[in-house]
């Protein structure tokens, strides 16, 4: 199967710090999303970006798919930004089969 | 629209005994999803299902059973619990129409003593 990195596995900053946040897949993907879950474990779907960049607000995405890599970009962080991100990537496990397939996530916490 | 639901949220089942989560979505997505997340660890996924009637095998579907009845329902059931199937249990549903972009129900933590 394929094999997803996410990195870093924590990340503490100051409120108002940016941060980006990489993950990388080991084959080709159908599509890729990010999520953030909550610290109330509430999974919230952040972009769905199998290529390309996409911006909502302060978070913003770029995938390079020949490159196999994606970053999560947060701007002027807040509290409320604290959680984990996870990337989760689809792809074809075979015929019309296709599966969704999470990294570990990224930890981040955001200080006032 | 509620999305995605998923009854219960909380359960506590002593090694042994059986029990079936139900998730829900009112979107008239044809593929639905069970997940479980355990401690430090990114989602796996357990079963899926890409139409009424049909479901199939997901990376870790041993110790479940799942069945999809109607469109709109995923059950997710288990025989005969174990410490080992404590984990925090997600459904999700997906529609090819528009991507398969997948929504997440909000979980069902389940403990196993």
């Amino acid at each position: 199967g394929i094999q997803v990195e996410q990195s870093p596995p924590d990340l503490i900053l100051q409120e108002g710090a940016n941060s980006t946040l990489r993950c990388n897949f080991s084959d080709s993907v159908n599509n890729l999303q990010w999520f953030h879950q909550n610290p109330w474990g509430q999974l919230i779907n952040l972009f769905y970006i199998p290529s390309g960049t996409k911006q909502n607000g302060r978070l913003s995405a770029t995938t390079v798919a020949t490159e196999r890599y994606s970053l999560l970009y947060i701007s002027s962080s807040q509290t409320t930004d604290s959680g984990v991100y996870f990337c989760a990537v689809e792809w074809n496990s075979g015929g019309s089969n296709y599966k969704l397939t999470f990294g570990k996530g990224t930890l981040l916490t955001v200080n006032p | 629209n509620a999305g995605v639901t998923q009854t219960p949220k909380f359960r506590v089942l002593k090694t042994g005994q059986s029990m079936t989560l139900l998730c829900a979505q009112d979107m008239n997505h044809e593929y639905m999803y069970w997940y479980r997340q355990d401690p430090g660890m990114g989602l796996r996924l357990i079963h899926y299902s890409v139409g009424e009637g049909t479901t199939a095998k997901g990376e870790v579907p041993d110790g479940y059973n799942v069945s999809r009845l109607k469109k709109q329902n995923f059950l997710l059931g288990l025989e005969s619990a174990a410490p080992s199937q404590t984990s925090v249990y997600f459904c999700a549903s997906s529609s090819w129409e528009q991507g398969n972009e997948q929504f997440f129900g909000p979980g069902t933590r389940l403990t196993v003593l």
